[in-house]
């Protein structure tokens, strides 16, 4: 079955410590995104990359760091700069011919104390 | 600067109801998507509809309305009869040129309760 995969679904780290969140897909698709969701707030873009081995800032990129090596994965590095990174974190990905339906993984919720 | 508005936190409903949540969007493109997704207790968002700003006729899909009117920069979505399978979050999303269609702006979502 062709979908998204995030791991792990939970994920819990001291503070001062950098965490690489997984992304993969096997849609085949050209696009990938990670989105930040805090409590009663909707989706906000940290990085997008629309082809392999480049990426683009989002609204939110300060703290985090991501590459693109392969079409298929896209990791989400949260560093120690990051200031609040307990959240839930979402990975998307579309097709470059339907950009604009993006499918979305099951996400990973990050928790750091 | 696009800007998505639900101003529905969370609403109740018992089984069978029909419940309609709001969307009212800001931007200053003339050629835009609208969307909508669900985020259901697993966390994942699913994709329910996405509209163009050419495209003013409603759509029905099963249980599922939307009324897209460009006059009052709304799009809201009616669910018909509803069901406890209904009950998420519920989300409205905007892209356009002026951030790049990649690039969706979401509401802060709509979190329906359907009680049996």
């Amino acid at each position: 079955d062709g979908g998204i995969t995030q791991s792990p679904k939970y994920l819990f780290r001291k503070e001062g410590q950098n965490v690489t969140l997984s992304c993969e897909q096997n849609l085949n698709h050209d696009a990938m995104y990670w989105y930040r969701q805090d409590p009663g707030q909707g989706l906000r873009l940290i990085y997008y990359s629309q082809i392999v081995n480049d990426f683009q800032k989002g609204d939110i990129a300060e703290g985090y760091s991501v590459s693109r090596e392969k079409k298929e994965s896209f990791p989400l590095t949260v560093t120690s700069a990051q200031k609040n990174p307990t959240a839930f974190y979402l990975c998307a990905s579309s097709n470059r011919a339907r950009y604009y339906e993006q499918y979305f993984g099951p996400g990973t919720r990050l928790t750091v104390t | 600067a696009q800007k998505v508005t639900q101003a529905q936190t969370e609403i109740s409903v018992v089984e069978k109801e029909d419940v309609t949540l709001d969307c009212v969007y800001e931007t200053r493109d003339t050629t835009y998507y609208l969307f909508w997704y669900k985020q259901p207790p697993s966390g994942e968002l699913v994709f329910l509809i996405r509209r163009n700003s050419f495209d003013e006729q409603n759509e029905i899909s099963g249980r599922y309305s939307w009324n897209f009117q460009k006059s009052t920069s709304s799009f809201n979505f009616t669910i018909t009869a509803s069901q406890v399978v209904d009950s998420a979050v519920y989300f409205c999303a905007l892209s356009g040129p002026n951030t790049g269609f990649q690039k969706l702006v979401f509401g802060t979502g709509t979190r329906l309760l359907v009680s049996p």
